[in-house]
């Protein structure tokens, strides 16, 4: 089956750097998505991986490792606001979405 | 553009009544699915739809029903509504290129009580 797994809690101070690790099994693997999702509100999207490598985008950037099943989500600078939960998920073939459990960020001053 | 609205926001059943989620959209995406999201645990499709009138089972289908009558909108029906289907409900659209989805945009929510 498809399965992502990814730790369930981080915490971090302010302006630090942090890695949310997700490594994932699954079949017909086209990319990996990350998504945040601030408590009592909606997942919104925060970027996409289809290649091999290092997207960035602001303060936030996402990795991709095929060979290894294995991608990441690193925040640089953290702030208050990026407390948060954030969750992978893989894009499958057949039209399959499959998330993972999600890690909650807590950003201490 | 409102992107995706859901209602109601939050609503109550009692176990074995029926109940419909309204999703509609208006961003002219064909690709529309319905997660539920429990306590500490990621979000699980229910059911989607690749463009109107064709609808396919997610992860977790069994106990709601879905119809694709146009591109806008997609309601979920609960049609004998239990206390496992106490969740929030997510409707989420997206614009699939190649066959892949990259980008869901996430409505909302709908918070369900089912007593």
């Amino acid at each position: 089956g498809q399965s992502l797994e990814q730790p369930s809690e981080v915490t971090a101070v302010e302006g630090a750097i942090v890695q949310i690790n997700c490594t994932y099994q699954t079949s017909g693997f086209y990319g990996l998505s990350w998504y945040q999702q601030h408590d009592g509100g909606a997942p919104t999207f925060l970027s996409y991986n289809a290649l091999d490598g290092l997207e960035e985008t602001g303060r936030f950037s996402s990795f991709l490792s095929r060979s290894d099943s294995y991608g990441y989500l690193l925040l640089q600078e953290l702030q208050m606001k990026d407390s948060a939960s954030y969750f992978c998920a893989a894009d499958n073939a057949g039209n399959m979405l499959t998330f993972g459990g999600g890690t909650r960020l807590m950003v201490k001053p | 553009n409102a992107g995706v609205t859901q209602t109601p926001k939050f609503h109550i059943l009692k176990t074995g009544q029926s109940m419909t989620l309204q999703c509609a959209q208006d961003m002219n995406h064909g690709y529309l699915s319905w997660y539920r999201q429990d306590p500490g645990m990621g979000l699980r499709r229910i059911h989607y739809s690749v463009a109107a009138g064709i609808t396919d089972k997610g992860e977790v289908p069994d106990g709601y029903n879905v119809s694709r009558s146009n591109t806008e909108d997609f309601p979920l029906r609960l049609e004998s509504a239990a206390p496992s289907q106490t969740s929030v409900y997510f409707c989420a659209s997206s614009y699939p290129t190649s066959g892949a989805q990259e980008t869901q945009y996430f409505g909302p929510g709908t918070r369900l009580l089912v007593l």
